[in-house]
């Protein structure tokens, strides 16, 4: 168990639709970072945030957005879903350590959209 | 940051030790190795990272060239619970003013079988 905990783990829904991914951090750790793992596109950063705002972003697709709230939970919110989005969506956290950055960030289980 | 390159597979028999390489051969200075594994389909999981100096835990041992062109993730004493998909990745891991640069770049990994 990394301490890191998402909901829900299965998601199931139609295409056009809107959903909502939530992340809770480990305590302590002030980075979300959200990934996809799809068949053809393998492990993807999407986007980072760091005690409350966005840090970095990498393949994340303009109808896909998130945030990280004061309690440090984050929330990845997918709209007018395709059928290309059926994915697992990962989640993990970090903290930093000062100089030398982080060391690791710890996975959550992930959670698992299939788009119909 | 980086690109490595891996094996697609490999096999171990149970008991033996493992060992994963990675080429690096464009790595920067202030690029750090880090290794990750996925079993199965749960959240990647940290194992290890180094600099330059060869490092050890209670995971593994990561052995890093002299040119650092290149890496080896030693598993000691594989179990079958070791088999699982090996990431190697390099990336800059740097701390600046609040903001911690923390962004994994996933490749394909190498698929390690443990047999009995």
């Amino acid at each position: 168990d990394s301490g890191v905990t998402q909901t829900p783990k299965h998601l199931i829904t139609a295409t056009g639709q809107r959903v909502t991914l939530r992340c809770s951090p480990r305590s302590g750790d002030l980075s979300v970072y959200w990934y996809q793992q799809s068949l053809d596109q393998g492990l993807q950063f999407l986007i980072q945030y760091y005690n409350g705002e966005e840090r970095a972003k990498g393949n994340i697709l303009e109808r896909f957005s998130a945030q990280q709230f004061p309690d440090l939970h984050s929330e990845l919110n997918l709209s007018s879903l395709e059928l290309g989005d059926s994915a697992l969506y990962f989640c993990a956290s970090s903290v930093a350590r000062g100089l030398g950055g982080e060391n690791e960030q710890f996975f959550g289980p992930g959670t698992r959209l299939t788009v119909l | 940051d980086a690109k490595t390159t891996q094996p697609t597979s490999m096999d171990c028999a149970e008991g033996r030790a493992a060992n994963l390489p990675c080429n690096h051969s464009t790595i920067s200075g202030n690029e750090y190795v880090y290794w990750y594994r996925q079993i199965h389909s749960q959240g990647p999981q940290y194992i290890i990272h180094g600099l330059k100096n060869n490092e050890t835990n209670e995971m593994a041992s990561l052995i890093i060239t002299e040119d650092r062109k290149s890496s080896t993730l030693i598993l000691p004493h594989a179990t079958l619970r070791d088999t699982a998909v090996y990431y190697c990745i390099v990336r800059v891991n740097f701390y600046a003013g609040g903001t911690s640069y923390g962004k994994l770049t996933f490749g394909q990994g190498t698929i390690l079988t443990v047999h009995p």
